[in-house]
């Protein structure tokens, strides 16, 4: 079973910090790496995906790939209480299978 | 609007029934999936199904079964075999392959609880 993990949190953070989230994969011919958000009690929603070694930015989130290290991180910069929420990683592993996700962090932003 | 329509909302079963969750989109998405989520957790697969009338089974499969009889449903069933369904179920679907492939869109959810 190809692992995905991620610290449980919470995660608290002040209001305006940036907030760093992080998560590890075990298979090395991991190609995709996605992040989601998921409010409590909805469905998770799409951050942001890359697919390449180094940083992709998109607003105040930035992502952040090392294949070599098998670590992806997730940063929001001027964290907002409204970004508390649970953030799931997920990796498509090789051969193309389907999303496999991590536990989840929970953030905590406080005002 | 495109999107994926999940029902019911919430959903009560008795021991011994089985229950149908219902997944629609009109996404236009080849590929259709079933997760489940328990608190605290992350999402596991349950069955996957990357054309019609073709379907896989994903990592908690046992006591669960699906049909792709049409391009835009692929309903789940809870059989009573599934010893622990209370659980939060997310369908979802992607294109397979070009821009935006494997890009999950989820639907709304159905939460199932059994008394």
């Amino acid at each position: 079973q190809k692992e995905v993990e991620q610290n449980s949190g919470p995660l608290s953070v002040p209001e305006g910090a940036i907030a760093s989230l992080n998560c590890t994969y075990s298979d090395r011919g991991s190609q995709s790496f996605f992040w989601y958000r998921q409010y409590s009690g909805k469905s998770p929603e799409l951050i942001m995906f890359i697919y390449s070694n180094g940083d992709k930015e998109d607003g105040r989130f930035t992502a952040q790939l090392n294949k070599a290290s098998q670590y992806v991180s997730l940063l929001i910069r001027d964290s907002q209480p409204s970004d508390s929420a649970t953030y799931l990683c997920a990796v498509i592993n090789a051969g193309n299978t389907p999303l496999v996700f991590g536990k989840g962090t929970r953030l905590s932003v406080i005002a | 609007d495109g999107g994926i329509t999940q029902s019911p909302k919430y959903l009560f079963r008795k021991e011994g029934q089985n229950v149908t969750l219902s997944c629609e989109q009109n996404l236009n998405h080849d590929a259709m999936y079933w997760y489940r989520q328990d608190p605290g957790q992350g999402l596991r697969l349950i069955y996957y199904s990357q054309i019609v009338n073709d379907f896989q089974k994903g990592d908690i499969a046992e006591g669960y079964s699906v049909s792709r009889e049409k391009k835009e449903s692929f309903p789940l069933t809870v059989t009573s075999a599934q010893k622990n369904p209370t659980a939060f179920y997310l369908c979802a679907s992607s294109i397979p392959r070009g821009a935006g492939a494997n890009v999950l869109t989820f639907g709304a959810g159905s939460r199932l609880t059994v008394l």
